[in-house]
C-alpha cells in the first residue's frame, strides 16, 4: 500500500529563518512527487512536480527536492505570507495519487 | 479564469437527507476527482473519472454515487446522509493522469446533523 508521511506536523518560525519540511514515500512505482500548498479555507495550489531522484525545483524562496525515499521542501527566509499547510504527494504505479497529512506552517514577523 | 469551481460552498444537512454536490471545470480536462479532507487524515479520494460517461470507486467510496454526464461536470449525491460525512470535499481535475498535477477547486464545507 502506497503512504507518504509528512513532518513535522506543525512548525513556527521567525521571518527570516530558513528551515525544511519533510516527506517520506513508500510507493511502488514513482511517477511524480507532487507539492501543494493550501490556505485555510481553500483548495490545494499546485507547486512542484519531481518525477526522478536528485531532481530540484525552485520557486521565489522554496526549492524542493527529491530522493528514492523522500522529498525536501526548503524555506528560504521565509515571510509572514508563506504561512499555510503544505501538502506532499505522491503518485505510483497504479496512478492514483496518495497524499501526506500536511504540514503546517507558521512564519511569525 | 475560473478554473475548477465547486458549489455550494457550505451546506448543513439532517442525517438522512439528500444532496449532490457540483463540481465544474473549464480547462477541458478529461480526469477528475472528488476527495474528502478531514483533520488529522489528509485527502483521500472517493471517486473518480478518467472521461466523460465512466467513473471508477477510489479509497472511500462507501455512502457516495458519482456521475458524469458532460465532460465539464462532476457530481457528488450523497443519498443518505450520515454524520461520518460530515467533512470538506475537494474536486479536482487534470488533463490525464499520468503526469500532470491536478488543479483544486476551493471545497465544499458540509455538516451532517
Amino acid at each position: 500500500e502506497d503512504q507518504v508521511t509528512q513532518s513535522p506536523e506543525a512548525l513556527r518560525l521567525q521571518e527570516g529563518e530558513s528551515s525544511s519540511l519533510n516527506c517520506s514515500y513508500t510507493v511502488s512505482g514513482l511517477r511524480g512527487l507532487f507539492w501543494y500548498r493550501q490556505d485555510p479555507g481553500k483548495g490545494p495550489e499546485f507547486l512542484f512536480t519531481l518525477y526522478s531522484a536528485g531532481e530540484e525545483k525552485e520557486k521565489e524562496r522554496l526549492k524542493a527536492t527529491l530522493t528514492k525515499k523522500e522529498s525536501f521542501l526548503h524555506i528560504t527566509a521565509p515571510k509572514p505570507e508563506d504561512s499555510a499547510t503544505y501538502l506532499c504527494a505522491a503518485r505510483g504505479s497504479n496512478y492514483k495519487l496518495t497524499f501526506g497529512k500536511g504540514t503546517l506552517l507558521t512564519v511569525n514577523p | 479564469n475560473a478554473g475548477v469551481t465547486q458549489t455550494p460552498k457550505f451546506r448543513v444537512l439532517k442525517t438522512g437527507q439528500s444532496m449532490t454536490l457540483l463540481c465544474a471545470q473549464d480547462m477541458n480536462h478529461e480526469y477528475m476527482y472528488w476527495y474528502r479532507q478531514d483533520p488529522g487524515m489528509g485527502l483521500r479520494l472517493i471517486h473518480y473519472s478518467v472521461g466523460e460517461g465512466t467513473t471508477a470507486k477510489g479509497e472511500v467510496p462507501d455512502g457516495y454515487n458519482v456521475s458524469r454526464l458532460k465532460k465539464q461536470n462532476f457530481l457528488l449525491g450523497l443519498e443518505s446522509a450520515a454524520p461520518s460525512q460530515t467533512s470538506v470535499y475537494f474536486c479536482a481535475s487534470v488533463m490525464t493522469g499520468v503526469n500532470q498535477p491536478q488543479h483544486f477547486g476551493d471545497g465544499t464545507r458540509l455538516s451532517i446533523l
